[in-house]
């Protein structure tokens, strides 16, 4: 049980161009994800907060306007970067609050390359 | 602010053999959980163990297991019999019990196993 999905696992795309990655929890509701950035070699940074809902919360420092998060229902949440430039090129993984709590279960992660 | 700290960037062990994986924590809260995260080559993020700090017994998954010394905010996991396939980063977590959600990360170790 507790089953996060990702999709797509691997894109690749133009510089100014935007892109949609989505995040199911396929088992359980989850009225709150997470949407992380991983740099190569270093922990998990967390972008933001998404309350199925409501808004967003965006951690400090990353721009709201660039990084689109929706959460419309109890099982998906979209991460759209806009306009993506080289600069965010990364891993990013999203997680789901899972029927325990506080547990967070995640998906298998995006990896973006904009050219 | 909770941090979290895990001292070994990297660590080997033997194949059958037994690894200690350190993690130590801050935080001023009393209610709180615990997570070991383990993130092989693929990237998937997959929760290897889970403590809550209410409950004085140590958390067991098969051959994984923890030493959770409260008082000491150290939080170590113990792999018995190790397997090729644990090799990986492990990830040390904290998150407060309803307060913030955010799950806060060590910086990683990551685990060689030697045939």
């Amino acid at each position: 049980g507790a089953v996060v999905s990702q999709h797509p696992s691997w894109v690749i795309c133009k510089s100014g161009t935007s892109v949609k990655i989505e995040c199911r929890s396929l088992d359980f509701q989850a009225t709150t994800m997470f949407w992380y950035r991983q740099f190569p070699k270093q922990s998990l940074m967390l972008m933001a907060t998404s309350n199925e809902g409501s808004k967003a919360t965006y951690e400090q420092g990353v721009e709201k306007d660039k990084f689109l998060i929706n959460h419309a229902s109890l099982t998906l949440s979209t991460l759209t970067v806009t306009s993506a430039h080289p600069e965010d090129s990364s891993f990013y993984i999203c997680s789901a609050r899972g029927p325990a709590g506080e547990t967070q279960y995640f998906g298998p992660g995006t990896r973006l390359l904009v050219l | 602010a909770q941090t979290v700290t895990q001292s070994q960037p990297e660590m080997s062990v033997q194949e059958a053999e037994t690894v200690t994986l350190s993690c130590t924590y801050d935080t001023s809260e009393s209610d709180y959980y615990l997570f070991w995260y383990k993130q092989p080559p693929s990237r998937q993020m997959i929760l290897v163990i889970r403590q809550e700090a209410y409950k004085q017994q140590n958390a067991t998954e098969n051959r994984f297991s923890v030493n959770f010394q409260k008082a000491a905010k150290s939080f170590s996991l113990k792999i018995s019999d190790s397997q090729l396939g644990d090799a990986a980063m492990y990830f040390c977590a904290y998150i407060s019990q309803g307060g913030s959600e955010k799950l806060v990360f060590g910086k990683g170790t990551k685990l060689t196993v030697n045939p």
